[in-house]
């Protein structure tokens, strides 16, 4: 079945700290993978997106994430982290193939510490 | 952009009764649309895959009867929620795909449901 996974259920970084989020994806073919933010009641917000080509992908707020087809990842980093990043963060992926969901990892919540 | 509308963005209501919740696509056609569930603290669980003029695919686990949802035109999708009870409550957050489009959803805002 196709899944994804993030093994953090939740992590703290120091404020201006560099950060990593896992991200582990289970599909026949190689998906589209997506990573989301979330602050607390609110809707979500894509960070970047990966297709194909170039296998390190830069999005928006300073994000990057790798894709790794060897190691089925799709890591998430920035360099310094900043308060305001603490938020909720979903990895997603989707077949490539018109009219299928997006199915979301559990979720990381990043904590910023000062 | 691609902007999806969702409406209401909360509402409350109280057990038994029914709650639509609205999911359209602003400037682009969408020949499908997914409908998530997310209870606090967890994540986006799809709740059902709705494709304009057809009947939706719910995944396991999802009772259709109680989950109504409908996409009559390109651009609207609606989701009703028919005898809530309080376990129904939750955020709905809606997403749709261009016509013909492969990987780029677009999010509605969500529907926070609360049923008393």
């Amino acid at each position: 079945a196709q899944s994804v996974t993030q093994p953090d259920i939740h992590i703290t970084v120091s404020e201006g700290a560099s950060l990593e989020l896992r991200c582990n994806y289970s599909y026949g073919a190689t998906p589209y993978l997506f990573w989301y933010v979330q602050s607390p009641g609110q809707g979500l917000q894509l960070l970047l997106k990966y297709f194909s080509g170039d296998t390190l992908v830069q999005g928006i707020k300073g994000f990057e994430a790798e894709f790794k087809r060897s190691q089925s990842s799709f890591n998430l980093r920035k360099p310094s982290v900043h308060w305001s990043d603490a938020a909720e963060y979903f990895c997603a992926a989707a077949a490539n193939q018109a009219g299928t969901a997006l199915i979301f990892g559990k979720g990381t919540t990043l904590s910023v510490s000062s | 952009g691609a902007v999806v509308s969702q409406h209401p963005s909360w509402v409350i209501c109280k057990s038994g009764t029914s709650v639509k919740i609205e999911c359209r696509s602003l400037d682009f056609q969408a020949t499908t649309m997914f409908w998530y569930r997310q209870f606090p603290k967890q994540s986006l669980m799809l709740m059902a895959t709705s494709n304009e003029g057809s009947k939706a695919t719910y995944e396991q686990g999802v009772e259709k009867d109680k989950f109504l949802i409908n996409h009559a035109s390109l651009t609207l999708s609606t989701l009703t929620v028919t005898s809530a009870h309080p376990e129904d409550s939750s955020f709905y957050i809606c997403s749709a795909t261009k016509t013909g489009g492969i990987g780029g959803y677009t999010f509605g805002s969500g529907t926070r449901l609360t049923v008393v």
